[in-house]
């Protein structure tokens, strides 16, 4: 069965530093989306892509975030320097079209300290 | 804007008996809602989802829930637990034309005692 994957399944970095979430869609998925959980709280959408944009996103993905999907496979996203508050499991989703389900990975644990 | 309530953050049932986690939605228009269920270290698989077709919608592993407009409701059940239903179940609605964005209740972890 076709699958989300992600990686790292974790990953730790200091304060102040950009990292990059990689995850690569089912193939013939063209809609992108990363939510985040922070632990003990709800899953948080984040941003939604398609066609090579970005078609929606929520207040938490601010200048510090960015997506792309730089080799037509992988869709990535990029925290440019991270805060102790960014510490949650991201996950992305992608899906075939508006309002059909998403098909989610299994996320990655970003612990920034 | 749409929000999404589940009521009880931990459910716990005996093995056999019913299961019912409940899920309230407030949306400006009719919306899809979706239930996925988390297992422990893994990520969300969609249970089932309703998007504007029948209201008792079936899904996978013996849930199933009915969307009920007049009490903006989207319960799920299952009638008899089994061990491997132990896991973490989210509510999510979503508005049409919305590029997909679900909003996702607050999750509520079901134990199921043998």
């Amino acid at each position: 069965e076709p699958e989300v994957t992600q990686t790292p399944s974790h990953q730790v970095t200091q304060m102040g530093q950009e990292v990059i979430l990689r995850c690569v869609p089912i193939s013939n998925h063209l809609y992108f989306y990363w939510y985040r959980q922070i632990l003990g709280q709800k899953v948080e959408f984040l941003v939604s892509f398609y066609n090579n944009e970005i078609s929606e996103k929520s207040e938490i993905f601010d200048d510090q975030f960015s997506v792309e999907r730089p080799d037509g496979s992988n869709f990535t996203l990029k925290i440019r320097s991270t805060k102790l508050e960014d510490s949650a499991m991201y996950f992305c989703a992608t899906g075939t079209g508006v309002n059909t389900e998403a098909f989610f990975g299994q996320g990655t644990r970003l612990t920034v300290v | 804007a749409q929000s999404v309530t589940q009521l009880g953050s931990h459910v716990s049932v005996s093995e056999g008996a019913l299961v019912l986690l409940r899920c309230n939605y407030s949306s400006s228009v009719p919306p899809y809602l979706f239930w996925y269920v988390q297992y422990p270290n893994q990520g969300l698989q969609l249970l089932l989802k309703y998007t504007s077709a029948a209201t008792l919608v079936k899904g996978i592993n013996g849930f199933e829930a009915e969307f009920k407009k007049s009490e903006t409701s989207f319960h799920l059940t299952k009638p008899s637990a089994h061990m491997s239903d132990a896991a973490e179940y989210f509510c999510a609605v979503s508005l049409p034309r919305s590029y997909g964005k679900l909003t996702f209740g607050q999750g509520t972890i079901l134990t199921v005692h043998p």
